[in-house]
């Protein structure tokens, strides 16, 4: 079946420093979406990337979805307390999608 | 808009004890899963619904747990008899069809003692 590894499992970050999750997934993949969930929240979705090799940014955020649509990253620059919380990549194989397990990012001021 | 609602927010029962949970989705949202979320992890499908009919149920503990999404709309979770394992959140999503932007609820955060 599919496997979805996503590193690391936690970082720490002093506030202007910048951080970066990456997820990988055996097969190739047909989307992937990015979540963001708050302590204490649900997640919520951030972005959605289909092509290979895309790059979308949002802000102090980038997106990164691999030429052979088997990995993506996320980066964020400089950054800020408001983005404490955990990033999950959802990987998607047309009708199946899987979680992975998180970074947990702790900014601090 | 509203969003995707559920309830109980929040359940304390006694293990071997029966619970339900309920999730309206999104207005229009075809598509319904129900997650279970464990700890420090990512969200691990328990059922997806395309309309009324459950597609991929092929995560969820069928000697215990069971849904229903009558009529394509609201759906309930159940577990019987609840176990001290199945402690976690429970989290119901909706989109508009599948392989599109999930949208969350608040979850249900079940302790089972």
């Amino acid at each position: 079946g599919q496997q979805v590894m996503q590193i690391p499992q936690y970082q720490h970050v002093q506030e202007g420093e910048d951080f970066t999750t990456y997820c990988n997934s055996s097969t190739t993949l047909s989307n992937i979406q990015w979540y963001k969930q708050r302590p204490g929240g649900h997640p919520v979705f951030l972005i959605q990337l289909v092509k290979s090799g895309e790059v979308k940014k949002q802000k102090r955020l980038t997106f990164q979805f691999g030429e052979a649509k088997k990995n993506s990253s996320l980066h964020i620059t400089a950054t800020q307390t408001t983005d404490v919380g955990t990033y999950f990549c959802r990987m998607g194989n047309f009708n199946k999608f899987y979680f992975g397990s998180g970074t947990k990012l702790n900014v601090k001021p | 808009e509203a969003g995707v609602v559920q309830s109980p927010r929040y359940k304390i029962i006694e293990k071997k004890q029966p619970v339900a949970f309920w999730c309206n989705p999104i207005s229009g949202h075809n598509t319904l899963y129900w997650y279970l979320q464990n700890l420090g992890q990512g969200p691990e499908l328990l059922i997806r619904y395309e309309n009324e009919e459950a597609v991929d149920d092929s995560q969820l503990p069928k000697d215990r747990f069971s849904a229903e999404r009558l009529k394509g709309v609201d759906s309930t979770l159940k577990i019987q008899p609840a176990e001290l394992g199945d402690s976690a959140v429970y989290l119901c999503a909706s989109s508009t069809e599948v392989g599109e932007t999930q949208y969350f609820g608040p979850g249900t955060r079940l302790l089972v003692l």
